[in-house]
């Protein structure tokens, strides 16, 4: 398997405009998350969903962000409109089951620089 | 949510083995302790994870106090290609959000050779 695959690996965008951030989870992993990364805030988890449907939204930080996840082999994350302060290295990862004991892959991660 | 406290960073020599410690005194009984590492630009990499008995992979051993209180992960023989942030995790058996990877700031591991 190719692992967690993620694009673009890098965003440059200006201020105001629309990004989608796309991620293809291992095959046959029921759950998916995104995470954002910051040298303030670390890694916090902002969206998972399980078998396509959003579980728990709490971590996405205001309603410029939305997630979906059409099919089991598709996530978004959509910012609009991106901001300065969302310039961040985006995750995704996505994990067989939900339950404590199973391992979480990660993909390499979206460079976001907002302008 | 019960915490873990790890050393901002920590050295090492090439080719010796490396002690990583993990606090985490307010752990419940069903958490499971799981660790995580960083390489510079890449994403997180599962490790390892244990409940109460020491475990061992092929990446890592993990050995845990009896009291399970503390933890330590252990890198038998560091290679340069270890150098990164590992980061200790706390999850709690029922998943869903207490199953989450919370993740704090981690221990950055320098490797020398």
């Amino acid at each position: 398997d190719a692992g967690v695959i993620q694009s673009p690996r890098h965003e440059v965008t200006e201020m105001g405009q629309e990004v989608t951030l796309r991620c293809k989870p291992i095959s046959g992993h029921d759950y998916l998350f995104w995470y954002r990364q910051t040298m303030m805030r670390g890694l916090e988890l902002l969206i998972y969903f399980n078998n396509n449907v959003p579980i728990d939204d709490s971590g996405m930080p205001e309603d410029r962000f939305s997630a979906k996840m059409p099919n089991a082999s598709f996530s978004t994350l959509k910012i609009q409109p991106s901001e300065p302060r969302d310039s961040a290295v985006y995750f995704c990862a996505s994990s067989l089951r939900g339950g404590s004991t199973y391992e979480q892959y990660f993909g390499p991660g979206t460079r976001l620089t907002v302008t | 949510d019960a915490k873990t406290t790890q050393p901002n960073s920590m050295e090492s020599n090439e080719e010796e083995p490396v002690h990583l410690p993990c606090n985490h005194s307010t752990i419940s009984g069903t958490d499971y302790i799981h660790w995580y590492r960083q390489l510079p630009s890449q994403g997180p990499e599962y490790v390892i994870h244990g409940l109460t008995s020491n475990v061992n992979n092929r990446m890592a051993s993990l050995a845990i106090a009896e009291d399970r209180k503390s933890s330590t992960l252990i890198l038998h023989r560091a290679t340069l290609r270890d150098a990164a942030v590992y980061y200790c995790i706390l999850r709690g058996v029922y998943g869903g959000s207490q199953g989450n990877l919370i993740f704090g700031k981690g221990t950055k591991l320098s490797v020398k050779p």
